[in-house]
C-alpha cells in the first residue's frame, strides 16, 4: 500500500483565498483524522471522520474551517477565507478497526501552508 | 481531563543511551505509543506498549510502563545522529473513539 497520500505537500497563498487539503487514506481503513501542527501549540486534532461520517469536530477552530469525507477513499479540508495564524502543517492519519487492531494511526507526509 | 506530558529537548551524545520520559493521566487507556517525525515529515509509528504490559523490547528500543505512576519512557540503546527527531507519546483516549491523545513531543538531538 501506498500509504495516506495528502496533497499539495506545500501551498502558499494569500490571506483571503480559498484553500483545499486533500487525504487519501490507507484502502480498507475506516478512521481518518485531520491534524494541524503549529510551534506553539503542537499537534492539535481537528476533525475525525469513523466510515466516512464525521464523528468529533470540536477541534476545528472556527467557521472558515470545513472538512469532507465524500467517500472512503477521499477526505478534504477547507479553509475560507484563510488568514496568516492558519499557517501550519496539516497532517492527515488513518486507521483500522479491522481484525487485531490497536490505535494505531498512520500518517500522510502533511501539506506545509503558508498564508502570505 | 486526558492530558499527556513531556519534556521538550533532549540532548545526547552519540553511542549514548537516550531516555525519554512521558506520564499520562488516563489509567483506562489500552494501549500507549511512541511516534517519530523526522525534519519535514509525517508521524511515524515507532512502537507501542499493552497497558498490560510492563516493557517491551524491539531491537535498540526499550518501552518501560509503570501504570502506577502513570509514567512511560521509552529507551534508545547505542543511539546514533539518525535518530535525531521529535518523538511523541500518545495514549489511546477514553472509551473506544479511537482518539488518541498527544504530548507536545521530546527533541532529540544526537552530537556527534
Amino acid at each position: 500500500d501506498a500509504g495516506v497520500i495528502q496533497s499539495p505537500r506545500h501551498e502558499v497563498t494569500e490571506m483571503g483565498q480559498e484553500v483545499t487539503l486533500r487525504c487519501k487514506p490507507i484502502s480498507g481503513h475506516d478512521y481518518l483524522f485531520w491534524y494541524r501542527q503549529t510551534m506553539m501549540r503542537g499537534l492539535e486534532l481537528l476533525i475525525y471522520f469513523n466510515n466516512n461520517v464525521p464523528i468529533d469536530d470540536s477541534g476545528m477552530p472556527e467557521d472558515r474551517f470545513s472538512a469532507k469525507m465524500p467517500n472512503a477513499s477521499f477526505s478534504t479540508l477547507k479553509i475560507q477565507p484563510s488568514e496568516p495564524r492558519d499557517s501550519a502543517v496539516y497532517f492527515c492519519a488513518s486507521s483500522s478497526t479491522g481484525g487485531f487492531s490497536t490505535d494505531t494511526q498512520y500518517f500522510g507526509p502533511g501539506t506545509r501552508l503558508t498564508v502570505l | 481531563g486526558e492530558d499527556v506530558e513531556q519534556s521538550l529537548f533532549l540532548s545526547v551524545r552519540e553511542g549514548d543511551s537516550s531516555v525519554i520520559n512521558c506520564t499520562y493521566t488516563d489509567s483506562s487507556s489500552t494501549y500507549l505509543y511512541w511516534y517519530k517525525q523526522e525534519p519535514g515529515a509525517g508521524l511515524q509509528l515507532l512502537t507501542y506498549i499493552f497497558s498490560n504490559m510492563d516493557m517491551k523490547q524491539d531491537q535498540r528500543l526499550t518501552v518501560l510502563l509503570n501504570k502506577k505512576d502513570k509514567h512511560l519512557s521509552l529507551r534508545i540503546a547505542d543511539t546514533q545522529t539518525g535518530d535525531s527527531a521529535i518523538y511523541f507519546c500518545a495514549e489511546s483516549g477514553a472509551g473506544n473513539n479511537r482518539k488518541l491523545i498527544w504530548g507536545l513531543g521530546t527533541s532529540l538531538a544526537v552530537n556527534p
